[in-house]
Parts: structure tokens; sequence; C-alpha cells
């Protein structure tokens, strides 16, 4: 158990639709990573929070957004969802930078 | 995006063989490689982080070296056991915020 929450584990939607995806860092660590793992891609990094701040961004998508919260939780959120989007969408938390990344169990997205 | 390599892109060897595989980065613009290892319905676990040019780690039976000239690391596992099946990815930081570009993974199966 590495301490990072994710929630929900699963979730299955439809085309168009919105959802958010939610994630608890380890205790004290003030940075968030997200993730996305397709199916015939590698993991590919969307964007960065540290302490609420927006640090970096990825290949991420207009139409996903995410923010941290000053508990230091984070959400991303999906809207306008297309088949395309279906993936494993992982949070990760570090404590340094540079620092080891503590990976969050995942939620896999299913877009019908 | 990043052109981070890894190779081979899978491997099988025997219970007790000891392996190796490489790892290839940018040389320029390089803060840090990581290790991770995912096994199969888990999230990736780290496993080092390397930062200077000669960088050695270990863990155990399982150890990686760095090459920042020339962009490249090496992670061996000595004596290879069943256990140590997984996806090893490694992960180049190239702008010192700690967000990393992964490789697509060497697939390791050891058979018993």
């Amino acid at each position: 158990d590495s301490g990072v929450t994710q929630t929900p584990k699963h979730l299955i939607t439809a085309t168009g639709q919105r959802v958010t995806l939610r994630c608890s860092p380890r205790s004290g660590d003030l940075s968030v990573y997200w993730y996305q793992q397709s199916l015939d891609q590698g993991l590919q990094f969307l964007i960065q929070y540290y302490n609420g701040e927006e640090r970096a961004k990825g290949n991420i998508l207009e139409r996903f957004s995410a923010q941290q919260f000053p508990d230091l939780h984070s959400e991303l959120n999906l809207s306008s969802l297309e088949l395309g989007d279906s993936a494993l969408y992982f949070c990760a938390s570090s404590a340094t930078i540079p620092g080891k990344q503590y990976f969050g169990p995942g939620t896999r997205l299913t877009v019908t | 995006i990043l052109n981070v390599e890894q190779s081979p892109q899978s491997l099988h060897v025997q219970e007790g063989d000891s392996t190796n595989f490489t790892c290839s980065f940018p040389s320029s613009n390089f803060y840090a490689l990581h290790w991770y290892r995912w096994e199969t319905a888990k999230s990736p676990e780290a496993l080092f982080v390397m930062t200077l040019n000669g960088d050695e780690k270990k863990k155990g039976r399982i150890s990686a070296t760095l090459n920042t000239k020339e962009g490249y690391s090496y992670l061996y596992i000595k004596g290879s056991q069943p256990e140590d099946s997984a996806t090893y990815l490694c992960a180049s930081d190239q702008t010192g915020a700690n967000n990393l570009f992964f490789g697509t993974g060497t697939r390791l199966t050891v058979i018993p």
C-alpha cells in the first residue's frame, strides 16, 4: 500500500459525459501528479500540482482539467468524453523534487 | 514528447539467471532517472531515483547504474526469482520539476 488513494476504482460512462476522478496523496506529500495509461501507450504524464498550484502540464487535452485543494487532495475532471479516453488514470505523489513518486491504485475509466 | 526507450521489450529467463535491461534517454537537460517495478494488477512501485553521472543504486538483488553523458541506465537483477516477474519502467525528468516521461517498459518473466 503506497498511501495514495484514488476513487472510484472503476467508472463506466457514455460518450459526451463528464466525470471527476479523486486522489488523496500520502500524508505530507505536497506534489501530486496525474498520468494516463492507454492500451497502446505507456504511462503519459498529464499534469502536476504542488501545494495547490499547477506546476507543470504534459499531454493533457483541453477537455481535461485538474485542481489541488487546500487539504492537498486533487481532482481530475474529464469532460465531453470520447471512446479514446478509456484508460487507466493514475495519481502519484512525492515528498521531494526530485523524488520517488508513490502511485495510487488507479481509476479504470471505460467510455461506451 | 521525450524519447525514453527501453530494451528489450520483453524477456524470459530461468530462475537463478542474472539479467539486465537498458533505458536510453536524452542526455541534454537531464535532471533525474527513475526506475519503477510494475506487477500485473498493481500500481508502479519506485525502485530508484538517480541524478548524478556514475550513480549506482542497489536494493537487494536489484541494482542500477546511470550514465548521463551518453544517456543510458542499466537495471540488473541477480539470481532472478519468479517473484521478480513484472514490467520494469524507466522514466526521465528533463525539467527538474519531477514530472516524468516513461519508457514503455521491459516485461520480465522468470520461469521456475
